[in-house]
């Protein structure tokens, strides 16, 4: 069984502190996603990394920065949180060419900024 | 015009009815094609995938896929409650690694 976990369910942080997100997958997946999830908008790409140490810029990587050091691990690292950076932010992985293969999502975490 | 629309909803069936989930999408040359289903305060899990024109079964669910309309769908039939949630359509954009989602249509089914 594919699993994606991610470090917290839940986070609060406040306005201008550096805040990491990290995410970790076990099934040797080359390709590995950020999204934020909001009401009414869906799942919308931060970041995503089709190999290690490689990252390209989604559609929305504005005040975001990515790590990926290890094959199983993709960090999203928020520099200086913003109260508009409070979401759902949900990691994905899959195998091969990216998008072919189905994205396993991990159980998300939900990040509040003060 | 967002590039992949759904209608948001919701959608309510009774139990047993068929239930029929509508997408639309921009990328006139998108090759492939994603149904997500997300449970209320969980992830979302890959239920259908389709890529040529025409009808994808899996069970309960059919995929049906119209790539001269841009135009895809998800059919459930003898729906159950437990198939109450959002349903994700998402397409592969032509650069071949971004997959774009729609904001999901919310599936009522009432027992």
């Amino acid at each position: 069984d594919v699993k994606v976990t991610q470090s917290s369910r839940y986070l609060v942080k406040r306005t201008g502190e550096k805040v990491f997100l990290e995410c970790v997958q076990d099934m040797d997946h080359e390709n590995m996603f950020w999204y934020r999830q909001d009401p009414g908008l869906g799942l919308r790409l931060i970041y995503f990394s089709y190999d290690v140490k490689m990252k390209e810029k989604g559609d929305i990587p504005e005040g975001y920065s990515v790590s990926r050091e290890k094959k199983e691990r993709f960090s999203l690292i928020l520099e200086s949180a913003s109260t508009n950076q409070t979401s759902m932010y949900l990691c994905a992985s899959s195998p091969g060419l990216a998008g072919l293969n189905e994205q396993f999502f991990g159980p998300g975490t939900r990040l509040t900024v003060l | 015009q967002k590039e992949v629309e759904q209608n948001s909803g919701p959608l309510s069936v009774p139990e047993g009815a068929i239930a029929s989930l509508n997408c639309t999408y921009s990328d006139r040359v998108s090759q492939s094609f994603f149904w997500y289903r997300q449970y209320s305060g969980k992830s979302p899990e890959l239920i259908m995938s389709i890529y040529s024109n025409g009808d994808k079964e899996d069970g309960r669910f059919t995929a049906q896929l119209n790539k001269a309309s841009q135009y895809v769908s998800l059919l459930i039939r003898d729906s159950q409650p437990s198939d109450s949630a959002t349903y994700l359509c998402a397409v592969l954009n032509t650069g071949g690694f971004k997959t774009i989602f729609g904001a999901g249509t919310r599936l009522f089914v009432k027992a």
